[in-house]
């Protein structure tokens, strides 16, 4: 069965750090692109990054480029994403999905880890 | 950038047939995906590449994509598919776009 299962968020201050980590299980890790979407308390769904089955590609919503990373370690099954200068507009639950060869949706979803930059 | 526009809500009875719509520029040629998600929970792909639905998702959901519009209908709907919908494509500019979200209420 694919699980993917977020970690790591939290309450942070404005203009700190924060990493979530996505900890993929029941899949070839290594043979999908992965992503970020994350939803604001009562919002919509916005698409945040993706990285390439190898970590040689990846791209960014524009409001987060310069400050979020998105990487990955085949090796341990897991996603990563490093947020920093955190703006209180970074709320959100952060999902971590699994993406489809060739194709550009999110075909299996993690629970969401919660975000909170608040001072 | 890249937009996709979805009506905030929708309402039909029990048995009935639910249509919800997404437009966006020239959006027949993109593939649109749909995904549900109820209170609380994660999303789910009902609806992927306009058309097709993943394993484990009811014949009753189907959808569209021609023009600026797609669609997804929901035929003879179930008080369990009371949810947020929304749809999603891909541009080569913006990135994975999502549409506003549709609220389908059953009533």
């Amino acid at each position: 069965e694919v699980q993917l299962v977020e970690s790591g968020g939290g309450l942070v201050q404005p203009g700190r750090s924060l990493r979530v980590s996505c900890a993929a299980s029941g899949f070839t890790f290594s043979n999908y692109w992965m992503s970020w979407v994350r939803q604001a308390p009562g919002k919509g769904l916005e698409w945040v990054a993706n990285i390439k089955q190898d970590g040689g590609e990846r791209y960014y919503v524009d409001s987060v480029k310069g400050r979020f990373t998105i990487s990955r370690d085949n090796a341990k099954n897991l996603l990563y994403l490093q947020m920093n200068s955190l703006r209180v507009e970074d709320t959100a639950v952060y999902f971590c999905a699994r993406v489809p060869s060739s194709s550009w949706y999110f075909e299996k979803w993690g629970q969401g880890t919660l975000v909170t930059v608040s001072s | 950038s890249y937009g996709l526009t979805q009506p905030p809500s929708v309402s039909v009875s029990p048995g009935q047939t639910a249509s919800i719509t997404c437009s966006g520029d020239k959006l027949g040629d993109k593939y649109v995906c749909w995904y549900q998600q109820t209170p609380g929970q994660s999303p789910v792909l009902v609806i992927y590449q306009d058309s097709k639905r993943p394993s484990g998702i009811p014949e009753r959901f189907s959808g569209s994509n021609s023009g600026n519009t797609a669609t997804l209908t929901i035929s003879e709907t179930q008080t369990m598919d009371e949810a947020d919908y929304y749809c999603q494509a891909w541009d080569i500019s913006a990135g994975g776009v999502f549409g506003g979200g549709t609220k389908l209420t059953v009533l």
